[in-house]
């Protein structure tokens, strides 16, 4: 078991490029979300699925796309990167057994925009 | 709308001694779980606890303990004889049945020797 996997580790970008940020979980969890921390702001969450085609928006989802075509995959677009965007990225997936609600993440994606 | 409160910034304190974080979250929902993550230096997220609205049983897991009560919507947690492995943020989290979560700012926790 892999658990929640995020590429790349490391990424920095200009202003007005997009890239996409991989996250994969081998749980089998229906569950995925994305969020981003700041300093001081916690983690906030960008979109989230709750199963294979269906995602919605979460707090911030303003400049950011996902989709959700398998349960394992759930990447996040960046259209058109603003400084603004720069932050860590967290993807994680819940485990929805027994009622568990416990959400596990990934190691996380720096992103810096210039 | 949901809301986690963590009143404190940074605690610093010394190796041995018990350090207790504050957590008060507001919520409409009747079924709702609270989590706390600790996060280290390296900045990976480790899940710690997760509590369900409906049991309020308190919990003690090696050093950490963690105190629920609905009374006064309030999820805090404590450390007793911390380490310096114990630096580190912890946020408590807020989630509803869809799995998302709302976090605390966070608690920068710093012991030293």
């Amino acid at each position: 078991n892999a658990g929640v996997t995020q590429t790349p580790k490391f990424q920095v970008l200009k202003t007005g490029q997009s890239m996409t940020l991989q996250c994969a979980q081998d749980m089998n969890h229906e569950y995925m979300s994305w969020y981003r921390q700041d300093p001081g702001m916690g983690l906030r969450l960008i979109h989230y699925s709750v199963g294979a085609g269906i995602t919605d928006q979460g707090e911030v989802p303003n400049g950011y796309n996902v989709s959700r075509s398998t349960t394992e995959d759930f990447p996040l677009r960046l259209l058109s990167a603003a400084p603004s965007q720069t932050s860590v990225y967290f993807c994680a997936s819940t485990d929805r057994n027994l009622g568990t609600d416990t959400q596990y993440f990934g190691p996380g994606t720096r992103l810096t925009v210039l | 709308a949901q809301k986690v409160t963590q009143a404190q910034t940074e605690i610093s304190v010394v190796e041995k001694e018990d350090v207790t974080l504050d957590c008060v979250y507001e919520t409409r929902d009747t079924t709702y779980y609270l989590f706390w993550y600790k996060q280290p230096p390296s900045g990976e997220l480790v899940f710690l606890i997760r509590r369900n609205s409906f049991d309020e049983q308190n919990e003690i897991s090696g050093r950490y303990s963690w105190n629920f009560q609905k009374s006064t919507s309030s999820f805090n947690f404590t450390i007793t004889a911390s380490q310096v492995v114990d630096s580190a943020v912890y946020f408590c989290a807020l989630g509803s049945s869809w799995g998302k979560l709302q976090f605390g700012a966070g608690t920068q926790v710093v012991v030293t020797p």
